[in-house]
């Protein structure tokens, strides 16, 4: 079992819908659970971070967190063809080692359709 | 402004050449990390530096090397050893704050290596 799983993709959204990106993990101990978008040829960017359990909201953005299912999600909503991306799901996996080292999903690949 | 800086943009390497890639970071963060991405596929672990003089090797170490003599400076060199390195190389960092809260990482633009 990977230690974060993401689905592959394509994901592919009409403009204006709500799009929804899974994230899974394996270690319980884990405390921080990040969001990256990765546009095509560039570096990725942090858009969200959550550490408890729920919802965390930024504009269009939502992450949620449910550490006893061990999943993380993002939702956005009113999606936009900039939105058209790779997001990565990023955990820290306490059995790495070391408590800062972020372990990454391979990314889902959201195109949103004009 | 502070953020992380890699440097070349893009490299060319020759069969059985050694070349250095910069990574400089003025966010005062301990740890930095070199990751390399193929066309399509997800991040892959090279190397790790949790402080000055120490680092630790990643899931796909061989081929490469790195030194952490500075705190703001971890660059990753690609050998001849490394037989396949055209790719996509990132560099990051990260910072915890005070009480231990894990900020996670920052990264540079990257750095295209080609074979040619």
């Amino acid at each position: 079992q990977k230690e974060v799983e993401q689905n592959s993709g394509p994901l592919s959204v009409p403009e204006g819908a709500i799009a929804s990106l899974n994230c899974t993990y394996s270690d319980r101990g884990s405390q921080s659970f990040f969001w990256y978008r990765q546009y095509s040829g560039k570096s990725p960017e942090l858009i969200m971070s959550i550490y408890s359990n729920g919802d965390k909201e930024d504009g269009r953005f939502t992450a949620q967190l449910n550490k006893a299912s061990q999943y993380v999600s993002l939702l956005i909503r009113d999606s936009q063809p900039s939105d058209s991306a790779t997001y990565l799901c990023a955990v820290n996996i306490i059995s790495s080692g070391s408590a800062r080292q972020l372990t990454f999903g391979s990314g889902t690949q959201l195109t949103v359709l004009p | 402004d502070g953020g992380i800086t890699q440097s070349p943009k893009y490299l060319f390497r020759k069969e059985g050449q050694n070349v250095t890639l910069s990574c400089e970071q003025n966010l005062n963060h301990d740890a930095m990390y070199w990751y390399r991405q193929d066309p399509g596929q997800g991040l892959r672990l090279i190397y790790y530096s949790q402080i000055v003089n120490d680092f630790q090797k990643g899931d796909i170490a061989e081929g490469y090397s790195v030194s952490r003599e500075k705190k703001e400076s971890f660059p990753l060199t690609v050998t001849s050893a490394q037989k396949n390195p055209t790719a996509f190389y990132l560099c990051a960092s990260n910072g915890v704050s005070t009480l231990g809260a894990n900020y996670g990482y920052t990264f540079g633009s990257g750095t295209r290596l080609t074979v040619v």
